[in-house]
């Protein structure tokens, strides 16, 4: 079993829908959880960042989070798009960055 | 643009060579990290250098080193070259070392290795 998982998609939504992607994992000593969005050929840039359990809300995008569980949640509200990408969770399990992972990622496509 | 620079974009090498990846952070930022991306494997975390010492390691390979110099700066040296090597190889920068771990990322060196 892979630390951490995500399911890889393709995922295909219309523009204007609600989009909802997870990471499960198995690691319990997690407790900084990042979601990453990733364009073709570029960087991943960070879109958002939780520490322990819990929601977080910037804009369009709601990060949860539910330790208890081991899974983590990004949604994207009123989907454009440019939100087409690959989008990556990580989690990491100190302050000092020790054991840094990412998931594989899941490829988004808006429709237009 | 992230502000982090990488070169080469592309390098296409044979087995068995060694290469030098560069890296230079964001203006401002001490800490450099350094992934490898392969469609096999996903993102993974090879190193992390805050103001020139070495700060964690994840997965790199003992064939693979790195070092931030004192103009912060980075390389990663990739030595005895394998097919298996072969992947995008990231560079990241951030202000601080720990949380909230914002990283902005470099647009990557492609390896191929023939």
């Amino acid at each position: 079993q892979k630390e951490v998982e995500q399911d890889p998609g393709p995922l295909s939504v219309p523009e204007g829908a609600i989009v909802s992607l997870n990471c499960t994992y198995s690691n319990s000593a997690f407790q900084y959880f990042m979601w990453y969005r990733q364009y073709s050929r570029k960087g991943p840039e960070l879109l958002m960042y939780t520490y322990s359990s819990g929601n977080k809300e910037d804009g369009r995008f709601t990060a949860q989070v539910d330790k208890s569980s081991k899974y983590i949640s990004l949604f994207i509200r009123d989907s454009q798009p440019s939100d087409s990408a690959t989008y990556l969770c990580a989690m990491s399990q100190d302050n000092y960055g020790q054991n840094f992972v990412f998931g594989p990622g899941t490829r988004l496509s808006v429709l237009p | 643009d992230s502000g982090v620079t990488q070169t080469p974009k592309h390098l296409i090498t044979a087995t068995g060579q060694r290469v030098t990846l560069r890296c230079s952070p964001r203006s401002g930022d001490l800490s450099v990290y350094w992934y490898q991306q392969s469609l096999d494997q996903g993102l993974q975390f090879l190193i992390q250098y805050y103001n020139g010492e070495e700060r964690a390691k994840g997965n790199i390979l003992e064939r693979f080193s790195a070092q931030q110099f004192p103009d912060l700066h980075s390389e990663l040296n990739l030595s005895s070259l394998e097919l298996g090597d072969s992947a995008l190889y990231f560079c990241a920068s951030s202000a601080n070392p720990g949380p909230p771990y914002e990283q902005y990322f470099g647009p990557g060196t492609r390896l191929t290795v023939t």
